[in-house]
């Protein structure tokens, strides 16, 4: 079963504005990671941040996470055509320390219009 | 290149076939796991080897599904008696897990993925 939900499900933009996907998750967490899978591909890492970290950056990505809302944002700035891509979230629950399995969220569907 | 490969990359079969996937980690990484994930779907956990100990099986591995990592390095997955059921991407991870002052390292690098159609 998914931990969670990102919001929106699908997400429309212009090129060079900024994109913001957002994640709720269930249980309490050790950490949330956010993965990019482009049409019938793997996933790629973006960006991991732990349960006690409130937010994170990496180039043009920008991470937050409240634990107490159980809820973490990614924020992607200047969006690109090459940004197009599904987003999903996943974190690995509290209890699985030891076992760092993946329990990922339904995903964001990105479209970046050139 | 030093990622994730995983072989085939698409197989198409017919309903009650036998298939096998392999995965070939990172070269030392100690981890290895198995997802599956459908169509419109975030994936889901199937199994995860630490060297060559399978250490849990997700209840979505029904009996005709088995793993293995005999060397603790690549990965078999077979399916055994297909059904239309199983069609999906089959996503394999590999992570180097350590602990240092109660600490691991746990980022996931994903291969490309299996894509089984079962007719």
């Amino acid at each position: 079963s998914q931990q969670g939900e990102e919001d929106p499900q699908a997400l429309s933009i212009q090129e060079g504005e900024n994109a913001t996907m957002n994640c709720s998750y269930k249980t309490s967490i050790n950490n949330l990671q956010w993965y990019r899978q482009n049409s019938g591909r793997g996933l790629v890492h973006l960006i991991l941040i732990r349960s006690n970290e409130r937010e994170k950056h990496s180039g043009r990505l920008r991470v937050t996470l409240d634990t107490s809302k159980k809820s973490s944002s990614l924020l992607i700035t200047a969006s690109r055509a090459a940004d197009t891509a599904s987003y999903f979230c996943a974190t690995v629950p509290s209890s699985n320390f030891g076992n760092e399995k993946l329990t990922f969220g339904t995903g964001t569907r990105l479209t970046i219009i050139p | 290149d030093t990622g994730v490969s995983q072989n085939p990359r698409h197989k198409i079969t017919k309903r009650g076939q036998n298939v096998t996937f392999r995965c070939d980690p990172i070269s030392e990484h100690n981890r290895l796991y198995w997802y599956r994930q459908t169509l419109g779907q975030g994936p889901e956990f199937l199994t995860y080897f630490q060297n060559e100990a399978q250490l849990e099986k997700s209840r979505l591995l029904s009996d005709r599904f088995s793993a293995e990592r005999p060397k603790g390095s690549f990965s078999t997955l077979e399916i055994q008696r297909t059904e239309q059921g199983d069609s999906a991407m089959y996503l394999c991870a590999s992570s180097l897990v350590w602990r240092g002052r109660g600490t691991s390292t746990d980022t996931q690098y994903f291969g490309p993925g299996t894509r089984l159609t079962v007719l």
